[in-house]
């Protein structure tokens, strides 16, 4: 149990959908992340937020939306997706952007697209 | 641009036998190093860090990772391996600038056989 907790742990969709996947962490941390891990490829940085503001969009495209609406809860609106985007979502949080501290990691949402 | 590098896609070692995870890397400046280990369907779990100080970092289920900086390298080890710490490593470095993020490397798979 890291603290954080990610839900849902698995997801099926089509290509059509409209999905959300939701993070939430109980460690009184300011910073959270949304990364992407697929097979064969290192985990991809999607978004950053510190403080429940926006501060890194690593260009990922409109059919991903973040939202931040406090400091515990972070979501990752998915819609009209590709069946590449089928991957590991992870949500991470930090004390903040410092860099010395660590990263606390969900489990990870398992999406599917078809 | 800084990054990490993990050479070696997979690792195989006999359980009771030392065991080594290397990891180099490419940053300006002094770097803050990270491992992270994956068990499978699960997310990222911290092993420990180097900030600064002593180039022996010990951490998390008796890994330790040696600071190497003539050689830019953090290598993972641990003195006798356990079949149970099969799985997924990763070395990261963090990032300078105002995001804070973490840039991983491609991940290395342990493999420890009885």
């Amino acid at each position: 149990e890291t603290g954080v907790t990610q839900t849902p742990r698995h997801l099926v969709m089509g290509m059509t959908n409209k999905k959300s996947l939701k993070c939430e962490q109980h460690l009184g941390h300011n910073a959270m992340y949304w990364y992407k891990q697929s097979a064969k490829k290192p985990l991809e940085l999607m978004f950053v937020y510190n403080f429940k503001e926006q501060t890194e969009n690593n260009s990922v495209p409109s059919r991903f939306s973040p939202e931040c609406p406090n400091s515990s809860h972070l979501f990752l609106h998915l819609h009209t997706l590709q069946p590449e985007d089928s991957a590991l979502y992870l949500c991470a949080s930090s004390q903040d952007r410092s860099n010395t501290g660590e990263l606390f990691f969900g489990e990870g949402s398992r999406l599917t697209v078809l | 641009a800084q990054s990490v590098a993990q050479p070696e896609d997979q690792v195989n070692v006999a359980e009771g036998n030392p065991l080594t995870v290397k990891c180099t890397y490419s940053v300006s400046g002094n770097p803050y190093l990270f491992w992270y280990v994956q068990y499978p369907n699960r997310g990222l779990q911290f092993l420990l860090k180097y900030i600064t100080g002593d180039n022996l970092v010990k951490g998390s289920y008796g890994f330790e990772a040696e600071f190497n900086k003539s050689q830019t390298s953090f290598h993972l080890k641990k003195p006798s391996a356990l079949v149970s710490d099969s799985a997924l490593y990763f070395c990261a470095v963090r990032d300078k600038g105002n995001t804070g993020k973490l840039i991983f490397g491609q991940g290395t798979t342990l493999q420890v056989k009885p």
